[in-house]
């Protein structure tokens, strides 16, 4: 069983910058969500998505955006770069509530460092 | 609106003594409980979780932890550390129904500290 892979493992980008991170889900996950931890901080919301639509967003800005592929992969976008949204992002993949086998529990990727400068 | 309150920062123990990673949690409706662990440049990875039935739920590494609703706590507990424990541990909790389902709100860790 293959578990949740990011990509890139680092990114060092300039203010301003857009970027773009992946995530491959765990074989049999159709839910991702993708939360932000600052350097020091536990981690926070940012979005999930469930059958390529969003499913729920936290107290993130519009310029942190998202899609959902068929495949249940996923991508985290950022545009205009601030120099706060350095932290490590980390996906995370789950069947939903309520499915077969479903259970909240949430299985974690190594996380994507991206750092602003 | 959840919230998680994770009492200490930082937790230094010797090598094969007990140890309380201390969690409270805020909510206005019914909530599932999670602890992760963290070490240094990984992911996250589960440890244990609450969904229903016994408060006391027993996870990997020989760690458990107790759910008291009248309390609100979900505290974690291992009778005796090894040197290779020493990481970050977050509690987590998320909506039992209905919203953002399976969205966690983490507290802000605990970093365990194993000495010889």
């Amino acid at each position: 069983e293959t578990g949740v892979t990011q990509s890139p493992t680092h990114l060092i980008k300039t203010r301003g910058q857009q970027v773009t991170l992946r995530c491959s889900s765990q074989s049999g996950h159709n839910t991702v969500s993708w939360y932000q931890q600052a350097l020091g901080q536990g981690p926070q919301f940012i979005f999930q998505y469930y059958r390529e639509e969003e499913n729920g967003r936290g107290n993130f800005p519009p310029r942190f955006s998202g899609l959902q592929f068929p495949n249940y992969s996923s991508e985290l976008n950022v545009n205009a770069l601030e120099l706060d949204d350095s932290a490590l992002y980390l996906c995370a993949s789950s069947s939903p509530a309520g499915s077969s086998g479903g259970s909240y529990e949430q299985y974690f990727g190594p996380g994507t460092r991206l750092t602003v400068t | 609106a959840q919230s998680v309150t994770q009492l200490d920062s930082q937790v230094p123990v010797f090598e094969e003594a007990p140890v309380e990673l201390r969690c409270n949690y805020s909510s206005s409706v019914s909530v599932y409980l999670f602890w992760y662990v963290q070490y240094p440049n990984q992911g996250l990875q589960l440890l244990l979780k609450y969904l229903s039935g016994s408060t006391l739920v027993k996870g990997i590494n020989g760690f458990e932890a107790e759910f008291n609703k009248s309390q609100t706590s979900f505290h974690l507990r291992k009778p005796s550390v090894h040197i290779s424990d020493t990481a970050e541990y977050f509690c987590a909790v998320s909506e039992r129904y209905g919203g953002s389902q399976g969205n966690l709100i983490f507290g802000k860790g605990t970093k365990l500290s194993v000495k010889p």
